[in-house]
């Protein structure tokens, strides 16, 4: 079945590790997001990619990098995790179209500890 | 710049009443916006969009360009309604902006 995955949902973890979260889509679609979300606040973009080999910061400061090797894998890791990344990632996928909407995941819940 | 504000954070009203979540944007051009909704322990879908002029669960949405809003409205709200709403405006047809969200509590 089409979908966007995220794993893990939660992570846990330690100041100073480093940890990736994993988004796939099995969607075909091109344009690729990640969002981070603390509790009752606003999705702030942190990165997008058009395509492979695309990727944009977006609009809020973030200290992760991302990837987009393949078309359905859009990867963000944190060198060093510190307790100031304690949030909700979500992963977004659209398709070409100008007005297409966004498709979410799951999202991943990281609490550095 | 704040490009999507939603002013109520919690809404409370009991079934059957009609029920109005608001949103505000400010953009120059020709917006694109969005519902989306979060129901409990499951991921943020899409409720509705403009350009489609559609009906979603009972919920529509119209554009006021003068007055810069894309209220979400039901005439009769249901318990299942009980969810976060958020309000998006796609930026220039690549970025998503988002509001605060709004906590919908449709009581018995």
């Amino acid at each position: 079945e089409a979908d966007i995955y995220q794993t893990p949902r939660y992570l846990v973890i330690g100041t100073g590790k480093k940890i990736t979260l994993e988004c796939s889509q099995t969607m075909g679609h091109d344009k690729m997001y990640w969002y981070q979300q603390d509790p009752g606040m606003e999705l702030h973009l942190i990165h997008y990619s058009y395509g492979v080999n695309s990727t944009e910061k977006g609009d809020l400061s973030s200290e992760s990098t991302v990837s987009r090797i393949r078309t359905e894998h859009f990867p963000l890791t944190l060198e060093s995790a510190r307790p100031s990344h304690t949030s909700q990632y979500l992963c977004a996928s659209r398709d070409r179209g100008n007005n297409s909407p966004l498709h979410f995941g799951n999202g991943t819940r990281l609490t550095v500890t | 710049a704040q490009r999507v504000t939603q002013p109520e954070k919690l809404l409370s009203v009991f079934k059957g009443a009609p029920v109005e979540l608001k949103c505000n944007y400010s953009y120059s051009g020709s917006p694109e916006l969005f519902w989306y909704v979060q129901y409990s322990r499951q991921r943020l879908q899409l409720l509705l969009r403009h350009i489609s002029r559609e009906s979603i669960k009972g919920f529509t949405a119209d554009l006021n360009k003068g007055e810069t809003s894309f209220h979400l409205k039901k005439p009769f709200a249901q318990e299942e309604d009980s969810a976060m709403y958020y309000c998006a405006l796609n930026h220039n047809f690549n970025k998503f902006y988002f509001g605060s969200g709004t906590k919908l509590n449709v009581k018995p």
